[in-house]
């Protein structure tokens, strides 16, 4: 299967401390997504990535969280200092980029599950 | 900044009926509307997507109808089955300009339950 695949799939961890997760988008896929989705919502905006470079990030984005595409390919996002509040389902995305006259589809992983206790 | 709503925010039906699920969308500045089917557990997973410049696209049982004067859109799920039973979200380009790539902006999801 060559989707996108996120490592962890769960994280437990305590408050206070760092957590870092890895997507890996689809080969090719040269713009990656962050998405946090908690139960019962429709999963959030947080940044996004055209190859290296970090082009839009959200309110929702805090200054605990950083995230990285040092070489275009894969991602890390990482939280520091987590909080009970930081405990959602952290989605990565990754699409093609936009050619003309086609829709620029956004596929997901499967999630990391953080839960801080 | 786009902002979807979606409704009903659960719905039941039996195996063969129709599902019907809307949206709406406050900003005008789109290049296409996608659904998305979400199994527990699971991420999103992309089900069916419309260009503005058409009112309906179907594929299979799923159907898609666009009305681009009530910025509204829907899906409809012909033949419903217990596979089927799933939480479905809207969403739309968030962005201005090349939204083609940008942000989604989701709906709330549809917890849809499809009884045998």
């Amino acid at each position: 299967d060559t989707g996108v695949s996120q490592n962890p799939r769960h994280k437990i961890t305590k408050r206070g401390q760092n957590v870092t997760f890895r997507c890996d988008p689809i080969s090719e896929h040269n713009r990656l997504y962050w998405y946090r989705q908690t139960l019962g919502q429709g999963p959030e905006f947080l940044t996004y990535f055209q190859n290296e470079a970090q082009l839009e990030k959200s309110r929702l984005l805090s200054d605990r969280f950083s995230a990285e595409r040092p070489k275009g390919s894969f991602s890390t996002l990482e939280i520091q200092r987590t909080e009970q509040g930081d405990s959602a389902m952290y989605l990565c995305a990754s699409s093609l980029g936009a050619l003309a006259g086609r829709i620029d589809t956004q596929y997901f992983g499967p999630g990391t599950r953080l839960t801080v206790l | 900044q786009q902002q979807v709503k979606q409704s009903p925010q659960s719905l039941i039906v039996q195996k063969g009926g129709i599902s019907i699920i809307n949206c709406a969308y406050e900003n005008t500045a789109f290049d296409y509307f996608p659904w998305y089917q979400q199994f527990p557990g699971k991420g999103p997973a992309l089900l069916i997507a419309i260009r503005p410049d058409v009112s309906e696209k179907k594929e299979g049982r799923f159907t898609i109808s666009f009305n681009k004067s009530a910025k509204q859109f829907s899906l409809h799920i012909m033949d419903s089955q217990p596979g089927d039973s799933a939480t479905y979200f809207c969403a739309a380009p968030g962005g201005w300009g090349e939204t083609s790539g940008s942000r989604l902006t989701f709906g709330e999801g549809t917890q849809l339950t499809v009884n045998p």
